[in-house]
């Protein structure tokens, strides 16, 4: 079946730090592709997505590119910051949407 | 005009009893869904139901049953609670494109604790 892997957190880094929170997926048609944020006590926001290969899905400075041979969807950020701390999700839509396990990130001012 | 609201935030409960977790969207989706998020933080899918249809149930006890009166809602009802079923319960809806789903909007949650 279909499924979503990310790598296991917590990721911890200094502000202005490099982000990348690695995904890959794999799927028997061509999923969309999302990242999404949960940020404490909150719901799940949707960061960005991407809906066939090569495509790049950014938003707030985050950027993913939909990489179908090597089925991969990276999270990447050139600089994080405090609030950037979060819980991140990939995911992939398929005939549901499902989500990877979830990677904690804090960021140290 | 919250776009997925869900009701009530927490709910503390003991074991043994029956309790419904309420859920409404205004954004015109056909899709709804119930996920449960546990400490871990991982999100599994419970139901999805398409215009009142139930298409998705996967493996749930049966005590946890869905009922969607209208697309715009769709209620979870919970007998005889354990202590297990302790989690935090989303509720999210999409629109459906080509037979497929779009993103998914989510509720804020609801914190169910069984004492």
């Amino acid at each position: 079946g279909n499924s979503v892997t990310q790598m296991e957190g917590p990721v911890t880094l200094s502000e202005e730090a490099f982000l990348t929170i690695n995904c890959t997926y794999t799927a028997t048609g061509y999923p969309s592709l999302f990242w999404y944020v949960q940020y404490p006590g909150e719901g799940l926001q949707l960061l960005l997505k991407a809906t066939k290969a090569d495509d790049k899905g950014s938003n707030k400075g985050f950027e993913a590119t939909y990489r179908k041979e090597t089925t991969s969807f990276h999270l990447e950020k050139g600089s994080v910051q405090v609030s950037d701390s979060a819980v991140y999700f990939c995911a992939l839509s398929d005939d549901k949407i499902i989500f990877g396990k979830g990677t904690r990130l804090h960021i140290l001012p | 005009d919250t776009a997925v609201s869900q009701t009530p935030k927490y709910l503390v409960t003991q074991m043994g009893n029956d309790k419904s977790i309420k859920c409404e969207q205004n954004l015109g989706h056909d899709t709804m869904y119930w996920y449960k998020q546990d400490s871990k933080k991982f999100l599994k899918i419970m139901f999805s139901y398409n215009n009142k249809e139930l298409i998705i149930n996967e493996t749930v006890p049966n005590r946890f049953s869905p009922k969607s009166p209208d697309k715009a809602h769709l209620n979870l009802h919970i007998n005889s609670l354990e202590l297990g079923d302790s989690a935090v319960y989303f509720c999210a809806s999409s629109q459906v494109l080509r037979s497929l789903p779009t993103e998914a909007f989510f509720g804020q949650g609801t914190r169910l604790t069984v004492v």
